[in-house]
């Protein structure tokens, strides 16, 4: 089976950086993809990393260590709208598989 | 407009009755797929469907099965509904798998409560 963990719940404040971590233990890896999720909403692609260093996609950057199997997503001068679940999603034998997700709490 | 529209956007549903989640994409991608999201779980996969007419069974495939008889509809049944089904329903879909750059995109969901 895979086994994706991530934390539960973050909050930071407007302006601030937060980064979530995700560590995982699948087999086939592929790469990694991290996915953002509004409340009764559907989720929606952020970000894929297949080799290891940083992605930077303005505000947000994602970083993957094969060897460590970790991943993180750094967000930047957080917004209220970033309010969100965060999913690092594993992708493995062309399928992906889900952490429970991470709830990012944007206060003013 | 173009994406994935999924009805119903929610059901009440007594157990032991049959019930059909519907998924229709107008991108022309030949992978489809079908999670669940429950809370504290995260997204799982039920069945999913690698180009029209083949199908594949996910992580948790008992107690529903699909059908892919075209590029576009990917319905998802249940064929006797039972209480532990209670879920949102995401369908998704994506340009060809076997792709690892391929990113998956989802419908805005089904609410399902079986009572």
């Amino acid at each position: 089976g895979q086994n994706i963990d991530q934390p539960t719940e973050m909050t930071a404040t407007e302006g601030a950086i937060v980064q979530i971590n995700c560590t995982y233990q699948t087999s086939g890896f592929n790469g990694l993809f991290w996915y953002q999720q509004h409340a009764g909403e559907a989720p929606t692609f952020l970000s894929y990393n297949v080799l290891d260093g940083l992605e930077e996609k303005g505000r947000f950057s994602s970083f993957l260590s094969r060897s460590k199997g970790y991943s993180y997503l750094l967000l930047k001068e957080l917004q209220m709208k970033d309010s969100a679940s965060y999913l690092c999603a594993v992708d493995h034998d062309y399928k992906l598989s889900f952490g429970a997700g991470t709830t990012v709490t944007v206060r003013a | 407009i173009a994406g994935i529209t999924q009805a119903p956007t929610s059901q009440i549903l007594a157990a032991g009755r049959r019930m059909t989640l519907r998924c229709t994409q107008d991108m022309r991608h030949n992978a489809m797929y079908w999670y669940r999201q429950d809370l504290g779980l995260g997204l799982r996969l039920i069945h999913y469907s690698n180009t029209a007419g083949t199908t594949g069974k996910g992580e948790v495939p008992d107690g529903y099965s699909v059908s892919r008889a075209n590029t576009d509809d990917f319905p998802l049944t249940l064929a006797s509904a039972v209480p532990s089904q209670t879920s949102v329903y995401f369908c998704a879909s994506s340009d060809s798998a076997g792709k690892p750059t391929d990113t998956q995109y989802f419908g805005p969901g089904t609410r399902l409560t079986v009572l």
